[in-house]
């Protein structure tokens, strides 16, 4: 059964940095496209960011962009978010979740990991 | 960035009305809508894919039609389990966008 699970979320002070990660298994994961998103409390989902099967083509979004590190490891099944200069605005349910390209749309989720920025 | 425009916000609904949710996009983008079911405290789970195509154990009472700039999600004969909030995803271009959602409560 396809599963991903996420990991590393807890509160982090304003400044701070946080690496996220997402461990797949029950689906082979070296051909899929990955997706970070987020969800903040009350609020619907966003989306972050994607990173092809092969790791070479990554997309981000400008919430993110300049302060952050989509990556994966095939070898592992896993799949990562570095997130630095964290403010309260980074409060969030923090999601992986696969699609078959980058482009595509995503079909599985994980169940998420809060990360909370708080001093 | 693809603007995604949800109505309604939210409706109230009863079990066995027919509910229709509706999502226009600010650009054309063709079939590249999929809507997605959130109930309380998880994770969304895919409804529809390319705008119509029923997800693989999704009963067939979630129907999807639409395409270019106007969707629409339509469940016939609402059932218990079908309070929650429904959010369109665009993935024309990236950014990926949602809608605002709409919760369907009772």
């Amino acid at each position: 059964q396809a599963q991903l699970v996420e990991s590393g979320g807890g509160v982090v002070q304003p400044g701070g940095s946080r690496r996220l990660s997402c461990a797949a298994s029950g689906f082979e994961f070296t051909v899929r496209a990955m997706h970070w998103l987020r969800q903040a409390p009350g609020q619907g989902p966003e989306w972050l960011g994607t990173l092809s099967y092969h790791g070479r083509w990554v997309y981000y979004a400008d919430s993110i962009r300049g302060r952050s590190l989509i990556s994966r490891d095939n070898a592992k099944n896993a799949f990562y978010l570095s997130l630095s200069s964290l403010t309260i605005n980074d409060t969030a349910i923090y999601f992986c979740a696969r699609s078959h390209y980058p482009s595509s749309d995503v079909d599985l989720w994980g169940q998420g990991t809060l990360l909370t920025v708080s001093s | 960035d693809i603007q995604l425009t949800q109505s309604p916000s939210s409706l109230s609904a009863s079990i066995g009305d027919r509910v229709t949710i509706t999502c226009r996009a600010g650009q054309d983008i063709g079939t590249d809508l999929a809507w997605y079911q959130q109930r309380s405290a998880q994770a969304p789970g895919r409804l529809i894919y390319g705008a119509t195509s029923l997800q693989n154990g999704v009963p067939s009472r979630f129907s999807g039609s639409g395409a270019g700039t106007e969707f629409t999600l339509t469940i016939t004969t609402l059932q218990s389990e079908d309070f929650a909030t429904y959010y369109c995803l665009q993935h024309r271009q990236h950014p990926h966008t949602f809608g605002g959602g709409t919760r369907v409560e009772v």
